[in-house]
C-alpha cells in the first residue's frame, strides 16, 4: 500500500522566516495530495491541496510544489506568524481508492516571536 | 455553515465494553470517513460511506464497523474494546466520493479504554 514520509518531524522558525515541510509518497497511482493542519484539541483542517496534473499551487502566504518523477511534495509557508503554529499533515490518496487518504507522521511547526 | 459535527467529545470506557461514536456531516455532503489518530500510528483510515454504502475499508479488525444512515449522518462502533483501541477519532465529510471534493474534518471524539 502507499507509505508517506514527513520530514522534519519538528520545526522551529522565527517569525517572518519561511517553513518548509516535505513529504515523499512510494505510489505512483496516487494522485491528490492535500496538506491539513492540525491545532491542539482540534480535527485538522484542510490548508491547501495539489492533483497530480499541477507542479505548482499557491494560496496567499502558503504554497505546495509536486514532483511527480520524484514521488515528492512540499509545503512552503512564506512569512511565518505565530498563529501558524500547529501540526502540519500531508496526506496521498489515489483516485479509486474513494477516499482513504494516507497520512504523513506529522510536522509540528513553532513559531517564536 | 455548520461544520462537522462529532458527539460524544470525550468518551471512558472499560476494556471489553463496546462504544458508539456518531457523526453528523456538513449539510449537503454525502461521503463520510472515520480515521484513528494516535501518537504512535497517526492518522489511519478506517471506512468511508457514501450513499449509506461502505465504500472502502482501511486495515482494522472486523471489531470496528460502521454505517450510515439516509440523512448522511454516520455512526462507528468498536465492540470488545481493548486498550491500544485508546486513540482521537476523527470524522470527516465530503460532498461527493473521491478527491475531486475536499475532506472536512470534526473535532473528534476522544476514546479512552481503561
Amino acid at each position: 500500500g502507499e507509505n508517506v514520509e514527513q520530514h522534519p518531524s519538528t520545526l522551529s522558525v522565527q517569525e517572518g522566516d519561511s517553513a518548509v515541510i516535505k513529504c515523499t509518497y512510494s505510489d505512483s497511482a496516487s494522485n491528490y495530495f492535500p496538506w491539513y493542519k492540525q491545532e491542539l484539541g482540534k480535527g485538522p483542517q484542510l490548508i491547501i491541496d495539489i492533483r497530480s496534473n499541477v507542479g505548482e499551487k499557491k494560496d496567499q502566504r502558503i504554497a505546495v510544489t509536486l514532483n511527480k518523477t520524484a514521488k515528492h511534495f512540499s509545503l512552503h509557508i512564506t512569512e511565518t506568524q505565530p498563529e501558524d503554529s500547529a501540526v502540519y499533515f500531508c496526506a496521498a490518496s489515489r483516485a479509486n481508492s474513494g477516499y482513504a487518504l494516507n497520512f504523513g507522521k506529522g510536522t509540528s511547526l513553532l513559531v517564536t516571536p | 455553515k455548520a461544520g462537522v459535527t462529532q458527539t460524544p467529545r470525550y468518551l471512558i470506557k472499560t476494556r471489553g465494553q463496546q462504544v458508539t461514536l456518531s457523526c453528523s456531516p456538513i449539510s449537503g455532503h454525502r461521503s463520510v470517513s472515520w480515521y484513528q489518530q494516535t501518537p504512535g500510528q497517526g492518522l489511519q483510515f478506517l471506512f468511508e460511506y457514501f450513499s449509506e454504502t461502505q465504500r472502502n475499508k482501511g486495515n482494522f479488525p472486523g471489531r470496528f464497523s460502521g454505517r450510515q444512515f439516509s440523512n448522511s449522518r454516520s455512526e462507528m462502533n468498536v465492540s470488545t474494546l481493548e486498550l491500544g483501541d485508546s486513540a482521537l477519532y476523527l470524522c470527516a465529510s465530503s460532498l461527493a466520493t473521491g478527491s475531486d471534493s475536499p475532506l472536512h474534518f470534526g473535532n473528534g471524539t476522544r476514546l479512552t479504554v481503561t
